[in-house]
């Protein structure tokens, strides 16, 4: 069974880079079976999708963080990761990595995802 | 930017049938995924490709999608089904999630 779990820091100061860490277990990512996504959460408000990296390894963002999101795998780890740069208050929120069955983009779906990991932008 | 409209809020008794709706333009053109949400945890996918349930969503959650409207129906709602409900669908290289409904059962 595909489980998934963030890890990074709990508070970022402003201007800095998040970096955050997801070990996924069940599944060995090398065998390029699941696409793998990550989706944030302000507190209080909806999911937004950040980007996603397909099991081809080609990637895709959301546009409207303006190319301050990467995304990429480790395979030796078998760890997933996102940077975003250039922080302010409104990224705070509950960041979540999650995974779903090999498929185009049209056909894309998370079917686990991992707990979260609340980052709080703050000076 | 493609937008993806649902109700912020919906109410029903328990037992009786449930119905969430997902409005986007051309919506039947594409798959929707539908996420459930209960406070302090993690996304669950109830309903994926319009109308297909994952291994272990009870039969009670079914999907819809034609036109510009896409619906999360739940018979015979448990209290247990309270919770956010949020759709998901992919436009040109963007997918969107809808603002989320709360679904509350009085």
């Amino acid at each position: 069974q595909l489980q998934l779990q963030e890890s990074g820091p709990g508070l970022v100061k402003p201007s800095q880079t998040l970096s955050l860490s997801c070990t996924v277990s069940g599944v060995s990512i090398s065998r390029s079976i699941y696409n793998w996504g990550w989706i944030r959460q302000p507190p209080g408000k909806g999911l937004e999708w950040i980007g996603t990296i397909y099991y081809s390894g080609s990637t895709s963002y959301n546009p409207s963080l303006k190319s301050r999101a990467t995304m990429s795998v480790d395979t030796s780890k078998n760890q997933l990761s996102l940077t975003l740069s250039s922080l302010t208050a409104s990224d705070t929120a509950v960041y979540y990595c999650a995974g779903g069955p090999k498929a185009g983009a049209a056909l894309l779906r998370f079917d686990s995802w991992g707990q979260g990991n609340l980052v709080t932008v703050s000076s | 930017s493609y937008e993806l409209t649902q109700p912020p809020s919906v109410s029903v008794s328990p037992g009786q049938t449930a119905i969430v709706t997902c409005s986007g333009d051309k919506l039947g053109n594409k798959y929707v995924s539908w996420y459930q949400q209960k406070p302090g945890q993690s996304p669950v996918l109830v309903i994926y490709q319009d109308n297909m349930r994952p291994s272990g969503i009870p039969e009670r959650f079914s999907g819809s999608n034609s036109g510009n409207t896409a619906t999360l129906t739940i018979s015979g709602t448990q209290a247990m089904d309270e919770a956010d409900y949020y759709c998901q669908a992919w436009d040109t290289s963007t997918l969107v999630f809808g603002g989320g409904t709360r679904l509350t059962v009085l």
